[in-house]
């Protein structure tokens, strides 16, 4: 595997429903970002973290519940969404922070909550 | 605050052909980077080309090439001899630091391109 994967590609749930996105970086960076990309709207940073450190939450509602157990791998744990949480979510990766680095993304996980 | 605008919201090219996808931006900082990335219909963002608020040539990779207008506040991609392939989603991109001092991209709205046969 190479560069930024992310399962599942394609996910739908109920409001009820707990699940979760895994985002996995085969580049050897360092921080790690969750993007969530809606209809019509730029893409809204949702979390940051740098050497598996949380360093930023973007007002993000607590039913989106990141994790990072290692600079390799991070997850988005989901429980109660709302319809409108319905949006691709998109993972990337940089080789560190606060460089000018570009960043590198996944595919997305195009999630319907129904 | 830090913004990108893309006033094309879709745009219709004939194969071959150049085509320029516009970009503008409004920050403050002095030291800023610019990037933009194409986003095909399988979802993924594919970096395609950056520039920095620095430097003095215009960034090229390819039949990509960023028309950097400082003074203008403008980072257009130029994209040359257009191919099918070329149909996507593009997006101009800011680089930013946020208030705990992190890297964050602030995206445009994005512009639609479709390369006509």
């Amino acid at each position: 595997e190479t560069g930024v994967t992310q399962t599942p590609r394609h996910l739908v749930m109920g409001m009820t429903n707990k699940k979760s996105l895994k985002c996995e970086q085969h580049l050897g960076h360092n921080a790690m970002y969750w993007y969530k990309q809606s209809a019509k709207k730029p893409l809204e940073l949702m979390f940051v973290y740098n050497f598996k450190e949380q360093t930023e939450n973007n007002s993000v509602p607590s039913r989106f519940s990141p994790e990072c157990p290692n600079s390799s791998h991070l997850f988005l744990h989901l429980h109660t969404l709302q319809p409108e949480d319905s949006a691709l979510y998109l993972c990337a990766s940089s080789q560190a922070p606060g460089g000018l680095y570009e960043q590198y993304f996944g595919p997305g996980t195009r999630l319907t909550v129904t | 605050a830090q913004k990108i605008t893309q006033t094309q919201p879709g745009m219709f090219v004939q194969e071959k052909e150049a085509v320029t996808l516009d970009c503008t931006y409004d920050t403050s900082d002095q030291s800023y980077g610019l990037f933009w990335y194409k986003q095909p219909s399988s979802g993924e963002m594919i970096f395609l080309i950056y520039q920095g608020s620095y430097d003095e040539q215009n960034a090229t990779e390819g039949r990509y090439s960023l028309n950097f207008q400082k003074a203008r506040k403008s980072a257009n991609l130029v994209i040359s001899a257009s191919q099918l392939g070329d149909s996507a989603m593009y997006f101009c991109a800011m680089r930013v630091l946020t208030n705990f001092g992190n890297e964050k991209l602030t995206f445009g709205t994005g512009t639609r391109l479709t390369i006509i046969p």
